[in-house]
Protein backbone atom coordinates (compact mmCIF):
# COMPACT_ATOMS: atom_id res chain seq x y z
CA UNK A 1 0.00 0.00 0.00
CA UNK A 2 1.73 3.44 -0.97
CA UNK A 3 -0.88 5.44 0.37
CA UNK A 4 -0.61 7.71 3.53
CA UNK A 5 0.04 5.67 6.55
CA UNK A 6 -0.76 6.93 10.54
CA UNK A 7 0.06 4.96 13.53
CA UNK A 8 -1.60 3.42 15.84
CA UNK A 9 -5.30 3.64 14.69
CA UNK A 10 -6.27 4.28 18.21
CA UNK A 11 -4.99 5.50 21.17
CA UNK A 12 -6.75 5.90 24.64
CA UNK A 13 -5.00 7.82 27.46
CA UNK A 14 -5.93 9.42 30.94
CA UNK A 15 -6.00 12.89 30.76
CA UNK A 16 -2.12 14.27 31.51
CA UNK A 17 -0.66 11.69 29.71
CA UNK A 18 1.35 12.65 26.59
CA UNK A 19 0.59 10.72 23.22
CA UNK A 20 2.27 10.83 20.18
CA UNK A 21 1.22 9.97 16.93
CA UNK A 22 3.22 9.00 13.21
CA UNK A 23 2.20 9.51 9.67
CA UNK A 24 4.21 8.05 6.69
CA UNK A 25 3.04 10.17 4.05
CA UNK A 26 3.09 9.04 0.09
CA UNK A 27 6.63 8.93 -0.34
CA UNK A 28 6.76 11.27 -3.57
CA UNK A 29 5.20 14.10 -1.68
CA UNK A 30 6.48 16.91 -0.31
CA UNK A 31 3.98 18.42 1.99
CA UNK A 32 2.34 16.90 5.09
CA UNK A 33 -0.45 17.93 6.85
CA UNK A 34 -2.27 17.74 10.19
CA UNK A 35 -5.84 18.06 10.52
CA UNK A 36 -8.32 17.25 13.57
CA UNK A 37 -11.51 16.10 13.42
CA UNK A 38 -14.25 16.32 16.08
CA UNK A 39 -17.75 14.55 15.74
CA UNK A 40 -19.63 16.07 13.02
CA UNK A 41 -17.01 18.60 12.05
CA UNK A 42 -15.27 18.89 8.91
CA UNK A 43 -11.19 18.49 9.68
CA UNK A 44 -9.76 21.46 10.51
CA UNK A 45 -6.05 22.81 9.90
CA UNK A 46 -3.19 22.10 12.51
CA UNK A 47 -0.28 22.66 10.83
CA UNK A 48 2.09 21.82 8.16
CA UNK A 49 5.57 21.46 6.36
CA UNK A 50 7.12 21.30 3.34
CA UNK A 51 9.56 19.18 3.58
CA UNK A 52 11.34 19.53 6.76
CA UNK A 53 10.45 23.19 7.40
CA UNK A 54 6.47 23.74 9.54
CA UNK A 55 5.42 26.42 7.55
CA UNK A 56 2.18 27.52 9.19
CA UNK A 57 0.31 26.20 12.47
CA UNK A 58 -3.28 27.36 13.21
CA UNK A 59 -4.13 29.05 16.47
CA UNK A 60 -6.14 25.58 17.51
CA UNK A 61 -2.11 24.51 17.66
CA UNK A 62 -1.51 25.10 21.34
CA UNK A 63 1.86 25.18 23.04
CA UNK A 64 1.20 21.11 24.09
CA UNK A 65 0.82 20.26 20.58
CA UNK A 66 4.20 19.77 18.76
CA UNK A 67 4.75 18.53 15.18
CA UNK A 68 8.14 17.27 13.59
CA UNK A 69 9.07 16.26 10.39
CA UNK A 70 12.96 16.00 11.04
CA UNK A 71 13.86 14.39 7.67
CA UNK A 72 11.33 15.57 5.48
CA UNK A 73 9.86 12.18 5.36
CA UNK A 74 7.61 11.07 8.16
CA UNK A 75 6.69 13.39 10.87
CA UNK A 76 5.09 13.08 14.40
CA UNK A 77 2.37 15.13 16.41
CA UNK A 78 3.13 15.09 19.85
CA UNK A 79 0.16 15.95 22.62
CA UNK A 80 1.86 16.41 26.11
CA UNK A 81 -0.21 16.64 29.34
CA UNK A 82 -3.91 15.33 27.66
CA UNK A 83 -7.05 17.15 28.26
CA UNK A 84 -10.34 15.21 27.65
CA UNK A 85 -10.93 17.91 24.78
CA UNK A 86 -8.13 16.61 23.23
CA UNK A 87 -10.34 13.67 22.21
CA UNK A 88 -10.37 13.66 18.15
CA UNK A 89 -9.39 12.15 14.97
CA UNK A 90 -6.18 13.51 14.03
CA UNK A 91 -5.67 13.34 10.31
CA UNK A 92 -3.11 13.06 8.01
CA UNK A 93 -2.40 14.24 4.53
CA UNK A 94 0.24 14.87 2.00
CA UNK A 95 0.49 16.72 -1.40
CA UNK A 96 2.98 17.51 -4.20
CA UNK A 97 3.08 21.31 -4.43
CA UNK A 98 3.21 20.89 -8.05
CA UNK A 99 0.33 19.56 -8.50
CA UNK A 100 -3.48 21.15 -8.14
CA UNK A 101 -3.10 20.85 -4.34
CA UNK A 102 -5.09 18.22 -3.61
CA UNK A 103 -4.42 16.72 -0.37
CA UNK A 104 -4.26 12.43 -0.06
CA UNK A 105 -5.60 11.88 3.65
CA UNK A 106 -4.52 8.67 5.59
CA UNK A 107 -7.34 6.83 7.89
CA UNK A 108 -6.90 8.68 11.28
CA UNK A 109 -5.79 7.98 14.48
CA UNK A 110 -8.56 8.24 17.10
CA UNK A 111 -7.45 9.47 20.43
CA UNK A 112 -9.95 9.50 23.17
CA UNK A 113 -8.92 10.80 26.70
CA UNK A 114 -10.47 9.40 29.50
CA UNK B 1 -11.82 35.26 6.54
CA UNK B 2 -12.63 31.49 5.01
CA UNK B 3 -15.93 30.07 5.90
CA UNK B 4 -17.30 27.04 4.05
CA UNK B 5 -20.97 25.95 4.94
CA UNK B 6 -22.80 22.56 3.97
CA UNK B 7 -26.44 21.56 4.81
CA UNK B 8 -26.11 18.63 7.44
CA UNK B 9 -28.34 16.08 6.23
CA UNK B 10 -29.51 14.44 2.84
CA UNK B 11 -32.12 11.64 2.19
CA UNK B 12 -32.59 9.76 -1.73
CA UNK B 13 -33.68 6.97 -2.89
CA UNK B 14 -31.36 4.11 -4.39
CA UNK B 15 -31.77 5.12 -8.24
CA UNK B 16 -32.27 8.90 -7.74
CA UNK B 17 -29.87 11.68 -8.32
CA UNK B 18 -28.41 13.84 -5.28
CA UNK B 19 -27.30 17.07 -5.22
CA UNK B 20 -25.31 18.32 -2.45
CA UNK B 21 -24.69 22.39 -1.72
CA UNK B 22 -21.74 24.60 -0.64
CA UNK B 23 -20.97 27.96 -0.36
CA UNK B 24 -17.85 29.23 0.76
CA UNK B 25 -16.74 33.18 1.23
CA UNK B 26 -13.34 33.44 0.61
CA UNK B 27 -13.36 34.91 -3.26
CA UNK B 28 -10.12 34.18 -4.01
CA UNK B 29 -10.42 30.78 -3.74
CA UNK B 30 -8.78 28.92 -6.54
CA UNK B 31 -9.38 25.26 -6.37
CA UNK B 32 -12.78 23.30 -4.62
CA UNK B 33 -12.93 19.67 -3.58
CA UNK B 34 -15.14 17.39 -3.17
CA UNK B 35 -14.19 14.83 -0.67
CA UNK B 36 -15.84 11.89 0.67
CA UNK B 37 -15.36 10.21 4.22
CA UNK B 38 -16.93 6.62 4.89
CA UNK B 39 -18.06 5.48 8.97
CA UNK B 40 -14.23 5.53 10.85
CA UNK B 41 -12.06 6.24 7.98
CA UNK B 42 -9.88 9.03 6.15
CA UNK B 43 -11.05 11.45 3.52
CA UNK B 44 -11.60 10.23 -0.05
CA UNK B 45 -10.93 12.90 -2.84
CA UNK B 46 -13.51 12.58 -5.37
CA UNK B 47 -12.90 15.54 -7.69
CA UNK B 48 -12.60 19.23 -7.81
CA UNK B 49 -12.66 21.96 -9.69
CA UNK B 50 -10.60 24.70 -10.68
CA UNK B 51 -12.08 27.95 -10.36
CA UNK B 52 -11.68 30.05 -13.80
CA UNK B 53 -14.43 26.24 -14.89
CA UNK B 54 -18.11 26.31 -13.95
CA UNK B 55 -18.35 22.61 -14.29
CA UNK B 56 -16.67 19.51 -14.46
CA UNK B 57 -18.02 16.07 -15.29
CA UNK B 58 -16.77 12.99 -13.95
CA UNK B 59 -18.41 9.20 -14.69
CA UNK B 60 -21.81 9.62 -12.48
CA UNK B 61 -20.06 13.30 -10.57
CA UNK B 62 -20.92 16.51 -11.97
CA UNK B 63 -19.42 19.75 -10.18
CA UNK B 64 -21.15 22.87 -10.44
CA UNK B 65 -19.21 25.99 -9.74
CA UNK B 66 -21.43 29.54 -9.43
CA UNK B 67 -18.54 31.82 -8.41
CA UNK B 68 -20.43 34.99 -8.42
CA UNK B 69 -22.51 33.39 -6.02
CA UNK B 70 -19.55 31.54 -4.50
CA UNK B 71 -22.21 28.37 -4.44
CA UNK B 72 -20.28 24.63 -5.02
CA UNK B 73 -22.56 21.77 -5.75
CA UNK B 74 -22.29 18.06 -6.59
CA UNK B 75 -24.42 16.18 -8.72
CA UNK B 76 -23.94 12.43 -7.78
CA UNK B 77 -26.22 10.61 -10.79
CA UNK B 78 -28.04 6.53 -10.20
CA UNK B 79 -27.08 7.04 -6.54
CA UNK B 80 -26.18 3.72 -4.81
CA UNK B 81 -26.08 2.64 -1.54
CA UNK B 82 -22.01 1.97 -1.30
CA UNK B 83 -22.49 6.33 -2.11
CA UNK B 84 -23.72 6.63 1.93
CA UNK B 85 -21.39 9.05 3.39
CA UNK B 86 -20.29 12.53 4.96
CA UNK B 87 -19.53 14.26 1.76
CA UNK B 88 -17.11 17.84 2.57
CA UNK B 89 -16.53 20.39 0.65
CA UNK B 90 -13.08 22.31 0.65
CA UNK B 91 -11.72 25.47 -0.48
CA UNK B 92 -7.84 26.19 -1.58
CA UNK B 93 -7.73 29.93 -1.12
CA UNK B 94 -5.46 31.74 -3.78
CA UNK B 95 -1.87 31.57 -2.07
CA UNK B 96 -2.41 29.47 0.62
CA UNK B 97 -1.32 25.82 0.75
CA UNK B 98 -3.87 24.48 3.45
CA UNK B 99 -7.27 23.52 2.58
CA UNK B 100 -10.30 24.69 4.48
CA UNK B 101 -13.19 21.62 5.18
CA UNK B 102 -17.56 22.60 5.23
CA UNK B 103 -18.88 21.03 8.06
CA UNK B 104 -19.70 18.05 5.76
CA UNK B 105 -23.55 16.72 4.37
CA UNK B 106 -24.52 13.17 5.02
CA UNK B 107 -26.08 11.19 2.46
CA UNK B 108 -28.27 8.41 3.17
CA UNK B 109 -29.66 6.39 0.39
CA UNK B 110 -32.79 4.55 0.89
CA UNK B 111 -33.77 1.24 -0.76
Amino acid sequence: DTGVSQDPRHKITKRGQNVTFRCDPISEHNRLYWYRQTLGQGPEFLTYFQNEAQLEKSRLLSDRFSAERPKGSFSTLEIQRTEQGDSAMYLCASSFSRNTGELFFGEGSRLTVL
Amino acid sequence: GEDVEQSLFLSVREGDSSVINCTYTDSSSTYLYWYKQEPGAGLQLLTYIFSNMDMKQDQRLTVLLNKKDKHLSLRIADTQTGDSAIYFCAERSGGGNKLTFGTGTQLKVEL
